[in-house]
C-alpha cells in the first residue's frame, strides 16, 4: 500500500460545480496535512493546510478523519482558474519534516 | 517579498556534461530541499538538508550530489546526466515551528539532457 494515495482523476467538473477530493495516508501517526496546488508546468504551491478541526478558506474546506485516515479537499464554486493538480501531502510521525507527496488529483473546470 | 529562488529556470546539458542547479531563499527556514519531478508524477525527494547536516534518500543515485555553502544556498549537482534525468527540479525550504513544516517551492529549473 503507498504512503498518500489519491485518485488521479481527471476531475471535469463544470463551473459552479462543487467538487472534493480525498486522499488516504498509511502513517497513523501522522501529525501535519496540508494541500498544495500545481499548475502545469509550474512548482507546487501551498493551498492550505489540514488541521485536525478541519478549516476553511473562501470557497475551500478541507477536512482530516484520522479515524479513517484520511483528508479531504471540498471546493464550491469552482472556477476556471481552479483547474489544476491538488496534491496531498502528508508529514510523518513524531513532528518528522520529510513529506510524502500523493500524486496528485488533476481538476478540469470547464465553461 | 521573501522567497525561494532557483537558477537556472532552464538547462540544456549534453548527456555526460556536469550540470550544477542553484537555489537561493530569503526566507531563513533551516531546511532546504531538493525534488526531481517527472511529467504526471509525483515530487520525488531526492535530499534535504536540516541546518548543516546531509540527508541522503536511500534511492537518490550517487551521481546527484548536493552542497550548502550557507544557510541561504543550496546547490544541486548531476554529476553525469543522463536522458533519464532530464526532469524538473525543485527546490523548497521550511522551518522547524509552529506550521509543521509548510513547504514553499522555487519556480523549479527544467533540465533538458541531449
Amino acid at each position: 500500500r503507498k504512503e498518500v494515495e489519491q485518485d488521479p482523476g481527471p476531475f471535469n467538473v463544470p463551473e459552479g460545480a462543487t467538487v472534493a477530493f480525498n486522499c488516504t495516508y498509511s502513517n497513523s501517526a501522522s501529525q501535519s496535512f496540508f494541500w498544495y496546488r500545481q499548475d502545469c508546468r509550474k512548482e507546487p504551491k501551498l493551498l492550505m493546510s489540514v488541521y485536525s478541526s478541519g478549516n476553511e478558506d473562501g470557497r475551500f474546506t478541507a477536512q482530516l478523519n484520522r479515524a479513517s485516515q484520511y483528508i479531504s479537499l471540498l471546493i464550491r464554486d469552482s472556477k476556471l482558474s481552479d483547474s489544476a493538480t491538488y496534491l496531498c501531502v502528508v508529514n510523518g510521525a513524531g513532528g518528522s519534516y520529510i513529506p510524502t507527496f500523493g500524486r496528485g488529483t488533476s481538476l478540469i473546470v470547464h465553461p | 517579498d521573501a522567497m525561494v529562488i532557483q537558477n537556472p529556470r532552464y538547462q540544456v546539458t549534453q548527456f555526460g556534461k556536469p550540470v550544477t542547479l542553484s537555489c537561493s531563499q530569503t526566507l531563513n527556514h533551516n531546511v532546504m530541499y531538493w525534488y526531481q519531478q517527472k511529467s504526471s508524477q509525483a515530487p520525488k525527494l531526492l535530499f534535504h538538508y536540516y541546518d548543516k547536516d546531509f540527508n541522503n534518500e536511500a534511492d537518490t543515485p550517487d551521481n546527484f550530489q548536493s552542497r550548502r555553502p550557507n544557510t541561504s544556498f543550496c546547490f544541486l549537482d548531476i554529476r553525469s546526466p543522463g536522458l533519464g534525468d532530464a526532469a524538473m527540479y525543485l527546490c523548497a525550504t521550511s522551518r522547524e515551528g509552529d506550521r509543521k513544516y509548510e513547504q514553499y517551492f522555487g519556480p523549479g529549473t527544467r533540465l533538458t539532457v541531449t
